[in-house]
C-alpha cells in the first residue's frame, strides 16, 4: 500500500480480554515501531523490529505485552488480559532505514472498560 | 537519555498572526530533531527534520524550524496560519539511534 496501514481502528475490550492490534507497514521498509500514545500525551516508544528480528522491546509496560513480526513485514501487537490502563492510541511506524524517515499510521485507538 | 521538553502545553492563535511552539532537548551527543503534526484522530506527520548542516530547516505547510545547539532548541515557527493549522504538534528526538522520544505536545488552536 501507499502508506502504513493499522486495523482495527478502534477497539473497545472488556476488561481482562486480550486484544491484537494489527500493523502493515509500507512496503520494502525493514524497520518497523510501535508506539503508545495516553490521552493528552505524547507516543512512547514500545518496541522494535529489524526484519523479523525484535531487537528492543524495553518500552514494553508489561508481560501482558507481545509483539511479533514472523515475517518481517506485517507486525501484531498483543495485550493480554487488558486493563483500563492500557487504554491508548497505539501507533506504528515503518522506515527503510533509520527513524529518521519514519512513516506513521493512523493508529488503533483502544479503549479498555 | 535523550529528552525532550515543549514549554507550551496550549497555543491559541489568530488566522494569520505568527505561530512559534518552543522545543528544548537534553542530550550529550549528536542529535537528529523532528516536529510531527497530529490532526484530530490521525497519525503523525513529519513536518520537518534537522539531521545536519544548517540550522535553518524549512519544512511543510510553511513551517520552519531553527536549531540552535548553544540553548539545545529547536523552535517551530510558522509567519502566517490558518485555520487548518489546528492540530496537535510533538517535537521528538532520537535516541540510541532508532527511539524517537516525543515531547508531551503543544495544541495549537487557531481562531478566525
Amino acid at each position: 500500500g501507499a502508506g502504513v496501514s493499522q486495523s482495527p481502528r478502534y477497539k473497545v475490550a472488556k476488561r481482562g480480554q486480550d486484544v491484537a492490534l494489527r500493523c502493515d507497514p509500507i512496503s520494502g521498509h525493514v524497520s518497523l515501531f510501535w508506539y503508545q500514545q495516553a490521552l493528552g500525551q505524547g507516543p512512547e516508544f514500545l518496541t522494535y523490529f529489524q526484519n523479523e528480528a525484535q531487537l528492543d522491546k524495553s518500552g514494553l509496560p508489561s508481560d501482558r505485552f507481545f509483539a511479533e513480526r514472523p515475517e518481517g513485514s506485517v507486525s501484531t501487537l498483543k495485550i493480554q488480559r487488558t486493563q483500563q490502563e492500557d487504554s491508548a492510541v497505539y501507533l506504528c511506524a515503518s522506515s527503510s532505514g533509520k527513524p529518521t524517515e519514519a512513516f506513521f499510521g493512523q493508529g488503533t485507538r483502544l479503549t479498555v472498560v | 537519555a535523550q529528552s525532550v521538553t515543549q514549554l507550551d502545553s496550549q497555543v491559541p492563535v489568530f488566522e494569520e498572526a505568527p505561530v512559534e511552539l518552543r522545543c528544548n532537548y537534553s542530550s550529550s551527543v549528536s542529535v537528529y530533531l523532528f516536529w510531527y503534526v497530529q490532526y484530530p484522530n490521525q497519525g503523525l506527520q513529519l513536518l520537518l527534520k534537522y539531521l545536519s548542516g544548517s540550522t535553518l530547516v524549512k519544512g511543510i505547510n510553511g513551517f520552519e524550524a531553527e536549531f540552535n545547539k548553544s540553548q539545545t532548541s529547536f523552535h517551530l515557527r510558522k509567519p502566517s496560519v490558518h485555520i487548518s493549522d489546528t492540530a496537535e504538534y510533538f517535537c521528538a528526538v532520537v535516541s540510541n539511534d532508532y527511539k524517537l522520544s516525543f515531547g508531551a505536545g503543544t495544541t495549537v488552536t487557531v481562531r478566525a
